[in-house]
């Protein structure tokens, strides 16, 4: 079966350290998605891409990078990591239907971040 | 700023009751909306999708949406217990751009 996954589940890091969280699916759809989420946030998106090379700033992009080398993958980095970026990170994908109204996303298990 | 807004609760419901949960949204341009189930600990999940005014049943939910209020609702009948979730309303425009703007998200709690 078609799935999307994350690694690591967990991770402790220090503040100043570089982070990638991994995002790798099979769905083989074009568009792949970053979010974070906080208790009274929800879901915000942090970057996305729609193919391969394609990649796109979302609300809070700042101190966090993706890279779109293949279809399956969406890396994300965070340079120089912060306690602000203590979350829990999803990842999602997605592909446009027929009818061009029905983009649902499919998300993967998250990432849980913390950063002392 | 394109916003989703909910009441982020927690809305309490007696098991065998309707709940109501609600979201509205502020671009006009928005044309397809979604309700994600996100149970504690876990990824979202779809239970809902709607993109015409009027009412959408599955089950034991409907959605509703009114695009000249600028309003969308999840209706849940006959609550469970298992139905206690936080749910997610989302919105997306057509055109190309295919991201989802989530609202804050609502807690449910049904109560036996």
């Amino acid at each position: 079966d078609a799935e999307i996954t994350q690694s690591p589940r967990h991770k402790i890091t220090e503040t100043g350290r570089q982070v990638t969280l991994a995002c790798h699916q099979t769905w083989n759809h074009n568009n792949m998605f970053w979010y974070r989420q906080d208790l009274g946030h929800g879901l915000r998106l942090i970057h996305y891409s729609y193919g391969v090379q394609d990649t796109n700033k979302g609300e809070v992009s700042d101190g966090y990078s993706v890279s779109r080398s293949n279809t399956e993958d969406l890396p994300l980095t965070l340079e120089s990591a912060a306690s602000s970026q203590t979350s829990v990170y999803f990842c999602a994908s997605s592909e446009v239907g027929l009818a061009g109204f029905y983009n649902e996303q499919f998300f993967g298990p998250g990432t849980r971040l913390t950063v002392l | 700023q394109k916003e989703v807004e909910q009441n982020s609760g927690p809305l309490s419901v007696p098991e065998g009751a309707i709940a109501s949960l609600n979201c509205t949204y502020s671009d006009r341009g928005s044309q397809s909306f979604f309700w994600y189930r996100q149970y504690s600990g876990k990824s979202p999940e779809l239970i809902m999708f709607i993109y015409s005014n009027g009412d959408k049943e599955d089950g034991r939910f409907t959605a509703q949406l009114n695009k000249a209020s600028q309003y969308v609702s999840l209706l849940i009948r006959d609550s469970q217990p298992s139905d206690s979730a936080t749910y997610l309303c989302a919105a997306s425009t057509w055109g190309g751009a295919q991201k989802l703007v989530f609202g804050q998200g609502t807690r449910l709690t049904i109560n036996p």
